[in-house]
């Protein structure tokens, strides 16, 4: 079975650090490129990061850039969030997907999603 | 990276199609191949319905179409059920390789 399965979240101070984690199963994961996208309480669904497969191209959200950093390991089949000076703003569900392009690329096909891990910043 | 604008809610009866516009630029929905849609139930994860703007990925009905004029992609429902109701959000591909954009979401309401 495909899978994806979020860790990490939880609740912190403005300012502080967390780490999220994405691990996969069930596909070959160093053939996708992955994401995050989050949804605040009640909100809509924000796209956060990209990174390809092989790490090459990676993208952020402007309201992340600079606090944020999306890295993989493919030996280990895992994804993850380093996130920085956290905000209130960034209080959200954090889902983690792949792309539907089995060539790796980022073409913005999320296909398998994770259930998320909650972070809340108070 | 300003959202796609997205209709707030839309209603139809079982049966009836209705379709949910999503609209950008040129620099994302008008510019790439690159529109997905999801439908989102309460509570539940998103599910990708559309990719490629038009691509339907296996065990989505036929009754999902995808379509896209200009800086415009739209999503069809054809035959409404009552469990389509749910939220429907876009997502284009806006440029250098990697950035991307969602719509604000739709909340779809069958009668």
């Amino acid at each position: 079975e495909v899978q994806l399965v979020e860790s990490g979240g939880g609740l912190v101070q403005p300012g502080w650090s967390l780490r999220l984690s994405c691990g996969a199963s069930g596909f070959t994961f160093h053939n996708f490129a992955m994401y995050w996208v989050r949804q605040a309480p009640g909100k809509g669904l924000e796209w956060v990061a990209s990174v390809s497969w092989n790490s090459a191209f990676i993208g952020y959200a402007a309201s992340v850039k600079g606090r944020f950093t999306i890295s993989r390991d493919n030996a280990k089949n895992s994804l993850y969030l380093q996130m920085n000076s956290l905000e209130p703003e960034d209080t959200a569900l954090y889902f983690c997907a792949k792309d539907v392009d089995r060539y790796g690329q980022i073409n913005f096909g999320l296909d398998v999603w994770g259930q998320g891990t909650p972070v809340t910043v108070s | 990276q300003s959202a796609l604008t997205q209709p707030r809610s839309v209603s139809g009866s079982p049966g009836q199609s209705v379709t949910i516009s999503c609209t950008g630029s040129n620099n994302d929905v008008g510019g790439y191949h690159y529109v997905s849609w999801y439908q989102q139930l309460p509570g539940k994860a998103p599910k990708l319905i559309i990719y490629d703007v038009t691509k339907r990925p296996t065990g989505v009905p036929d009754r999902f179409s995808g379509s896209r004029s200009g800086n415009t992609a739209s999503l069809t429902i054809s035959g409404l059920q009552a469990d389509d109701e749910a939220a429907y959000y876009c997502l284009s591909y806006a440029g250098n390789y990697t950035l991307g954009v969602f719509g604000g979401g739709t909340k779809l309401t069958v009668l």
